[in-house]
């Protein structure tokens, strides 16, 4: 059964710290893999996304993910975290035109000053 | 601005009643998912439509139901309604570059059900 698994429920970084937040998934097939943000009170945005070619992709907002097939992996990152980036970050994933789209739980991010 | 747009934000209502909620595809787009997020069920995914036919069904309780119209606009129905059901209604719509496809979500529907 396809699923995504975001480990980390909330992590606390300081502001200008770097950023890993972990997302791994389980798939019959190499995924579409998608990073999506959630402000409070907010709709989800698109981050970034990966479907093929370079296993490093770059994102908005200085975000970066990077596809891991042997771990089953699609981490997102960033080198220096502003107080603007406290914020729910979602990771996703799907096969394919007409396939459902499965969302991890979420990894809530505090930043301190 | 996803292009997303959905109506109305806030939606506060009583017990036993019923609630239409509606979204707006960014243009082009055929696709409309539907997800409910509470704090304890986390983001569900719920229907989605394509180009007016239903496509996939999720976790959907009988008590709700969708359709997409020709002008690809779409409604989610929320029937019988109960506390639980107090919760973010998301809508996306889809774009599809050949066999990949890519979800732009709404800013969401806050309903609250005393």
């Amino acid at each position: 059964a396809q699923s995504v698994t975001q480990p980390d429920i909330h992590i606390t970084v300081s502001e200008g710290a770097s950023l890993e937040l972990r997302c791994n998934y389980s798939y019959g097939a190499t995924p579409y893999l998608f990073w999506y943000v959630q402000s409070p009170g907010q709709g989800l945005q698109l981050l970034l996304k990966y479907f093929s070619g370079d296993t490093l992709v770059q994102g908005i907002k200085g975000f970066e993910a990077e596809f891991k097939r042997s771990q089953s992996s699609f981490n997102l990152r960033k080198p220096s975290v502003h107080w603007s980036d406290a914020a729910e970050y979602f990771c996703a994933v799907n096969r394919d035109t007409g396939n459902q789209f499965y969302f991890g739980t979420g990894t809530s991010l505090t930043v301190i000053p | 601005d996803s292009g997303v747009t959905q109506t109305p934000k806030h939606l506060i209502t009583a017990t036993g009643q019923r609630v239409t909620l509606r979204c707006s595809p960014r243009s082009g787009d055929l696709s409309v998912y539907w997800y409910q997020q509470s704090l304890d069920q986390g983001l569900q995914f719920l229907i989605q439509y394509y180009n007016g036919e239903e496509r996939a069904k999720g976790n959907i309780l009988e008590r709700f139901s969708a359709q997409q119209f020709p002008d690809l606009h779409s409604e989610l129905n929320l029937s019988s309604l109960e506390l639980g059901d107090s919760a973010l209604y998301f809508c996306a719509s889809s774009v599809a570059e050949g066999y990949r496809e890519t979800q732009y979500f709404g800013p969401g529907t806050r309903l609250l059900v005393l």
